[in-house]
């Protein structure tokens, strides 16, 4: 069976700081498909990043960068410089290849940055 | 390009009732799946729908069914409401399956369903 968990329920910082948001996954899959999602007060899902299981190379963009590690079966996502607008609920999610459109979210982690 | 869109937003029904929500996906888009948001259960997938036929389908009872229309427009239905069935209910598209390619999905706002 596939899992996401998120450990971190809710994290708080305060504008500028950097912070991580934790992602591990569970799957037997050898193809597979991770997802960070982040979703605003307004309910929408917003799709930030994909990244499929061969490919474990770090992407960073803007002030968003993301950490996939196979050994570790993680993939974390770091906000620099976090800004007030920052402030959602973000989604870890896992798709793999034989299980067609379904995709298996973490629990989310709420952040709120402070000014 | 519009994004996915979801009718009605916001809906108030009581128990024993039934529910009918609507998804136009993105255009273009031929893969639809279907969410359920709550505080306890968190996102759990419902169905997904491809050229209109079902693909996957997630744990859930009889009492939810969707279809899809030639146009990749879809809607689910939800019979006999139950108290438990309040919920955020979200609509995905994607241009392909996603399983098969990875692609992401593409979310609508959702509808928000209150079941008195």
């Amino acid at each position: 069976a596939q899992k996401v968990t998120q450990a971190q329920t809710e994290i708080s910082v305060v504008e500028k700081e950097d912070v991580t948001l934790d992602c591990v996954y569970e799957t037997r899959d050898t193809t597979y498909y991770l997802f960070w999602y982040k979703q605003p007060p307004s309910g929408e899902l917003v799709f930030l990043i994909r990244r499929n299981s061969f490919d474990e190379q770090n992407e960073i963009s803007g002030r968003y960068s993301w950490n996939f590690q196979k050994s570790t079966s993680s993939f974390n996502f770091t906000i620099t410089a976090s800004q007030v607008v920052d402030s959602a609920v973000y989604f870890c999610a896992l798709s793999v290849r034989n299980q067609g459109g379904k995709l298996i979210f973490g629990q989310g982690t709420e952040l709120s940055v402070k000014p | 390009k519009a994004g996915v869109t979801q009718t009605p937003r916001y809906l108030i029904k009581t128990r024993g009732q039934q529910v009918t929500l609507s998804c136009s996906p993105i255009s273009g888009h031929r893969s639809v799946s279907w969410y359920q948001q709550t505080p306890g259960q968190g996102l759990q997938f419902l169905f997904e729908y491809f050229s209109e036929t079902q693909r996957n389908k997630g744990n859930f009872p009889g009492r939810f069914s969707g279809r899809q229309f030639s146009n990749s427009r879809s809607e689910m239905n939800v019979s006999t409401l139950e108290l438990g069935d309040s919920a955020l209910y979200l609509c995905a598209s994607s241009p392909y399956r996603t399983g098969t390619s990875g692609g992401e999905q593409f979310f609508g706002p959702g509808t928000r369903l209150t079941v008195l």
